[in-house]
């Protein structure tokens, strides 16, 4: 189960993080993916992040803003997207991988939402 | 990475079948048996049908199913539902370790 942080509103330029819960298996076991929904749009890969090694991929969209961070003491993946603007607002969701890079995501959080607005 | 190419709509009458495309390159569909098909109902997060191309996750329907022919991956519904009405989504792993989505299909049950 993924348990995804409550909904968020940002001024333009801010930064928004947002948190995703895992539970019911072994958190460093598998990747974990990062997909937005901007409203009315289909969804978009973000990047994704191995938990037990910390190493990262994100979409050549988002290098060099966004964060991705897993703290293992809490089971939590953290995501964090900065320099924020209209066009970021958007649904915001965890997914859960598999054990290796080309392994599909089935488990997805509930979703964030995250409201840019001045 | 440019998304996946899907139609916008499609439509069928219950009890039909219809077939949704995903046009990729040899980079993404062409190159790796990676393509998973979502499916979405409004306020609900995208949920997956089809994963490697052709597999089932238990307790999704028989009447979906999943191919590929090069650098195009397809989703079949057969026996349409009513319930079957909603967006559909592909989505591939790519050459880069990346992942890129189809920009999603409109399914309409006449």
């Amino acid at each position: 189960q993924l348990v995804q942080s409550g909904a968020e509103v940002k001024k333009p330029g801010a930064a928004v993080k947002v948190s995703c819960e895992v539970s019911g298996y072994k958190f460093t076991d598998y990747f974990m993916h990062w997909v937005r929904q901007s409203p009315g749009k289909g969804p978009e890969w973000m990047g994704l992040i191995d938990p037990e090694e910390g190493e990262t991929i994100f979409a050549e969209k988002f290098q060099g803003r966004v964060t991705l961070i897993a703290d293992t003491s809490a089971d939590t993946v953290h995501m964090e997207l900065n320099s924020l603007a209209g066009e970021d607002t958007a649904m915001y969701y965890c997914a859960l991988g598999g054990a290796t890079l080309m392994d599909g995501f089935d488990i997805w959080g509930q979703g964030t939402m995250v409201t840019v607005s001045s | 990475q440019s998304a996946l190419t899907q139609p916008a709509s499609v439509s069928g009458s219950p009890g039909q079948s219809i077939t949704i495309s995903c046009t990729g390159t040899s980079s993404d569909v062409g190159g790796h048996d990676s393509v998973s098909w979502y499916q979405q109902y409004p306020d609900s997060a995208p949920q997956v049908i089809v994963y490697d191309v052709y597999k089932r996750p238990s307790g999704v329907s028989n009447r979906f199913s999943g191919s590929k022919s090069g650098n195009t991956a397809s989703l079949t519904i057969s026996g349409l539902l009513p319930d079957d009405e909603c967006h559909y989504y592909c989505c591939s792993y790519t050459s880069t370790s990346t992942w890129v989505f189809g920009g999603g299909t409109k399914l309409t049950v006449l």
